[in-house]
């Protein structure tokens, strides 16, 4: 079975200042990672996904993550934050049917407060 | 592409009372998603589709929980006895089978709470 683990509940940071939210995951299977974030009210919007090649990858909004596979890692970081980015993230893989994708397996998610 | 779109937004009940909540997904994709998010958790699946199969369902679809994908568009999701733990967001997502960056498209979610 997969699991996932999003290390910080809440991580409240200054704005203009670098942020990494970090997530860990658990699987014996080949996997898809995924960082969605959600607003408040709303539903969840991509940020950005692993699927092969390159372990950083680039998403909206200035995120990056890189995939760590020994480690087993997938955290996000961007260099400067802006209060818009205020919001809850959620870490998120799916199971790699040789190529076709699973459900999707939720950590608990972090709350970024970002202050002025 | 107008995204995914879910009906109601807000759903107030009884306990007791049968709910149905419905989701249109993005009109060429075959899967579709249901899961369900808790106060302070992330989302946890419930069932998916594709076309008109429903091809998982997880062990926290309980025997009072159907869903069905009729012709393989939009998907109903029925509670019925509703009970106060079933207070929760119900959100939809629709995605390709194959390709298509593996993206699930998720709609506004539709907010049940049981008194």
């Amino acid at each position: 079975a997969q699991s996932v683990t999003q290390l910080d509940s809440q991580v409240p940071v200054f704005e203009e200042a670098p942020v990494e939210l970090r997530c860990n995951y658990s699987s014996s299977v080949s996997v898809y990672l995924f960082w969605y974030v959600q607003y408040p009210n709303q539903g969840l919007q991509l940020l950005l996904k692993y699927l092969s090649g390159s372990t950083l990858v680039k998403g909206i909004n200035g995120f990056e993550a890189e995939f760590n596979k020994s480690q087993t890692s997938f955290h996000l970081r961007k260099p400067s934050v802006h209060i818009s980015d205020t919001a809850e993230y959620f870490c998120a893989v799916s199971m790699n049917y040789g190529g076709s994708q699973g459900n999707l397996i939720f950590g608990k998610g972090t709350k970024l407060s970002v202050k002025p | 592409d107008t995204g995914v779109s879910q009906d109601p937004r807000h759903k107030i009940t009884k306990r007791g009372q049968n709910v149905t909540f419905r989701c249109d997904p993005i009109s060429e994709h075959n899967r579709l998603y249901w899961y369900r998010q808790t106060l302070g958790q992330g989302p946890e699946f419930l069932t998916y589709f594709q076309n008109e199969a429903q091809l998982e369902k997880s062990r926290l679809l309980s025997d009072r929980f159907s869903a069905e994908r009729p012709k393989g568009s939009f998907s109903t999701l029925e509670i019925q006895r509703t009970e106060q733990g079933d207070s929760a967001m119900y959100l939809c997502a629709s995605s390709l089978a194959r390709g298509g960056g593996y993206e699930q498209y998720f709609g506004p979610g539709t907010r049940l709470t049981v008194t």
